[in-house]
């Protein structure tokens, strides 16, 4: 099957300081990836589009700055949540499609619970 | 962003009964896509659908993807406990600029009681 791995899975860190969370795809490769921020009940809000060997592309109201996006490989992808602050604190998501089955599902991410305090 | 339009947003049913669930869009989709989601996890997928018209079992589970494709349903028979969860029905179109972006419904609440 089509696995996502996501790590960690919880973090908690300090206001003002930087979080990575990765996301990779364990068992094909992915040219494209997404990242996902949710609030507790309510739907993913997409935040970007991760292409690999490429810029990000960040959807409206997303601070590009903010959340740092690297693609370096065809099966890893990084979030990196830059001096973040309480409001930061969410359910980040991620998931991935199969490079050879385009027009297929995604698959997701356990996500990453995080928390500044 | 676009949403789809997901009904009802909750559930509250007893254990045994038959649960149904539906996503409406304003504009067509190729792909219709269930999930379901429980506490502090992503999102697992339980039904794909690829035409228009497709009526897919998984188990206790059957989807079909409208004819118009502007909409999709869910049925889950027979619920059981473990069925409590978040479902979320997904649309999307392969190819083009949007690199097959997922559209979300709001999600439905499910909660069975024993």
């Amino acid at each position: 099957g089509a696995v996502v791995s996501q790590h960690p899975s919880r973090v908690i860190c300090k206001s003002g300081t930087s979080v990575k969370i990765e996301c990779r795809s364990l068992d094909f490769q992915a040219t494209t990836m997404f990242w996902y921020r949710q609030f507790p009940k309510k739907s993913l809000m997409l935040m970007a589009t991760s292409n690999e060997g490429s810029k990000a592309t960040y959807e409206q109201g997303v601070e590009k700055d903010k959340f740092l996006i690297n693609h370096a490989s065809l099966t890893l992808s990084t979030l990196t949540v830059t001096s973040a602050h309480p409001e930061d604190s969410s359910f980040y998501i991620c998931s991935a499609r199969n490079r050879d089955l385009w027009n297929t599902e995604a698959f997701f991410g356990q996500g990453t619970r995080l928390t500044v305090v | 962003g676009q949403q789809l339009n997901q009904s009802p947003q909750s559930m509250f049913i007893q254990e045994g009964e038959d649960v149904s669930m539906n996503c409406t869009s304003s504009s067509i989709f190729n792909t219709w896509l269930w999930y379901k989601q429980d506490p502090g996890e992503g999102p697992v997928l339980l039904i794909a659908l690829y035409k228009a018209g497709e009526l897919t079992s998984n188990g206790r589970l059957t989807a079909q993807f409208g004819i118009t494709r502007k909409d999709s349903f869910l049925n889950i028979s027979a619920s059981i406990p473990s069925d409590v969860g978040i479902y979320f029905c997904a649309g999307f179109n392969a190819g083009g600029t949007s690199y097959g972006k997922l559209t979300f419904g709001q999600g439905t609440i499910l909660t069975v009681h024993p």
